[in-house]
């Protein structure tokens, strides 16, 4: 089965510091890889995605992340960070093709907390 | 015009009773979803359909039973709930191999 670590559990951080938060996943085959947000009390949202091509994808509100195939990694960064990031984030996998195709496996979440 | 929506948005019951929540997309997805956030925020598939069609069926007790009327909906109904019952439940939609699109999420509280 697949799965996915996420090393921070909350990351706590002042406003303009930059941010990167690790994500690693377990699975031999081709995989597609997202980031979600999720605002206090709000449903996911998608930051980003990566599914092939560059591996240095850009998703929305400046956050970006790279996909190293070789460390199986898809870290999330920010340059950046403002108070209105602060939030839940979470890493999802799922497989490109066969029986688990669909099935998003999520990390255990890091929570952001950004102070003004 | 919400694109995932879930009723409702808190449900407060107690141990034993039966309950369900609705799912509706506008989306014209044919995948539908739901997962349950436990209180440490970890998120788990349970079901997933595909064009009312059950793909995905994680270990989840049979008390949980996911319905599809049709494949904007995905209802999902409870049987003699329990403590550990309680959390967020999200639905979600897609079409196949796209990103997931989700309800703003049911809190189930068991009392």
């Amino acid at each position: 089965a697949q799965s996915v670590s996420q090393h921070n559990h909350h990351v706590i951080l002042s406003e303009a510091a930059s941010l990167e938060l690790g994500c690693n996943y377990s699975y031999g085959g081709t995989v597609n890889l997202f980031w979600y947000v999720q605002y206090p009390g709000q449903h996911l949202q998608l930051l980003l995605k990566y599914f092939s091509g560059d591996p240095l994808v850009k998703g929305i509100k400046g956050f970006e992340a790279e996909f190293i195939k070789s460390k199986f990694s898809f870290n999330l960064r920010k340059p950046s960070v403002q108070w209105s990031d602060t939030a839940e984030y979470f890493c999802a996998v799922n497989a490109d093709r066969g029986s688990t195709l669909g099935r998003l496996y999520f990390g255990r979440g890091t929570q952001l907390t950004v102070w003004p | 015009d919400t694109a995932v929506s879930q009723t409702p948005k808190y449900l407060v019951t107690q141990m034993g009773n039966d309950k369900s929540i609705k799912c509706e997309q506008n989306l014209g997805h044919d995948t539908m979803y739901w997962y349950k956030q436990d209180s440490k925020k970890f998120l788990k598939i349970m079901f997933s359909y595909n064009n009312k069609e059950l793909i995905i069926n994680e270990t989840v007790p049979n008390r949980f039973s996911p319905k599809s009327p049709d494949k904007a909906h995905l209802n999902l109904h409870i049987n003699s709930l329990e403590l550990g019952d309680s959390a967020v439940y999200f639905c979600a939609s897609s079409e196949q191999g796209q990103p997931q699109h989700f309800g703003d999420g049911t809190r189930l509280s068991i009392l």
